[in-house]
């Protein structure tokens, strides 16, 4: 079956600092893989995303994740964490053409806080 | 603005009661679908449309209904409320079904059953 685990509920790292936010994924195939971020009372935000190409990609707030198909993972990853990062953050896999599925299934988030 | 609007934001039911929770995009995307949030639990999928007069079920369909007469609508209906469907309901819509376009959210809208 589908699905995506992200294994840390709640992270807490100092301002400045570096992150990093794991997901596994476990997909029939290689799956569009994406990640969001939800601000308290918001809807969720489009960060990134990977379908193919290079494993390294890039996105919005300087985040970036890197897909490793042996580990199955997709971590999502930023240098220097800003007290605005404080926000939930969830991982998901999208329908693959070859998937047979229209379904996009989410992760169980990560909650970041961020110390002054 | 282009995006997802949902409305209300908030709302509370009555057991047994029932309501529709609207969506509506203005971006011309095919697919649309609804979540719901509940803590500790992520986002699961209720219902889904790759298109106007398309829909299927998620993991979670029990006790709502759609329909997708448009392209730019996609309304929940709750056919009797019960206090298990307390959450946030989030609409989100992508161009495609299975493109790696990503989603559009709307706000979402807080549903209190008592």
């Amino acid at each position: 079956a589908q699905s995506v685990t992200q294994p840390d509920i709640h992270i807490t790292v100092s301002e400045g600092a570096s992150l990093e936010l794991r997901c596994n994924y476990s997909y029939g195939a290689t799956p569009y893989l994406f990640w969001y971020v939800q601000s308290p009372g918001q809807g969720l935000q489009l960060l990134l995303k990977y379908f193919s190409g290079d494993t390294l990609v890039q996105g919005i707030k300087g985040f970036e994740a890197e897909f490793k198909r042996s580990q199955s993972s997709f971590n999502l990853r930023k240098p220097s964490v800003h007290w605005s990062d404080a926000a939930e953050y969830f991982c998901a896999v999208g329908p693959h053409p070859s998937s047979g599925t229209y379904k996009y299934i989410f992760g169980t988030g990560t909650r970041l806080k961020v110390l002054a | 603005n282009a995006g997802v609007t949902q409305t209300p934001k908030f709302q509370v039911l009555k057991t047994g009661q029932s309501m529709t929770l609207q969506c509506a995009q203005d971006m011309n995307h095919e697919y649309m679908s609804w979540y719901r949030q509940d803590p500790g639990m992520g986002l699961r999928l209720i219902h889904y449309s790759v298109g106007a007069g398309i829909t299927d079920q998620g993991e979670v369909p029990n006790g709502y209904n759609v329909s997708r007469s448009t392209t730019e609508d996609f309304p929940l209906r709750l056919l009797s409320a019960a206090p298990s469907q307390t959450s946030v309901y989030f609409c989100a819509s992508s161009p495609g079904a299975e493109m790696g376009y990503g989603y559009t959210f709307g706000s979402g809208t807080r549903l209190t059953v008592v």
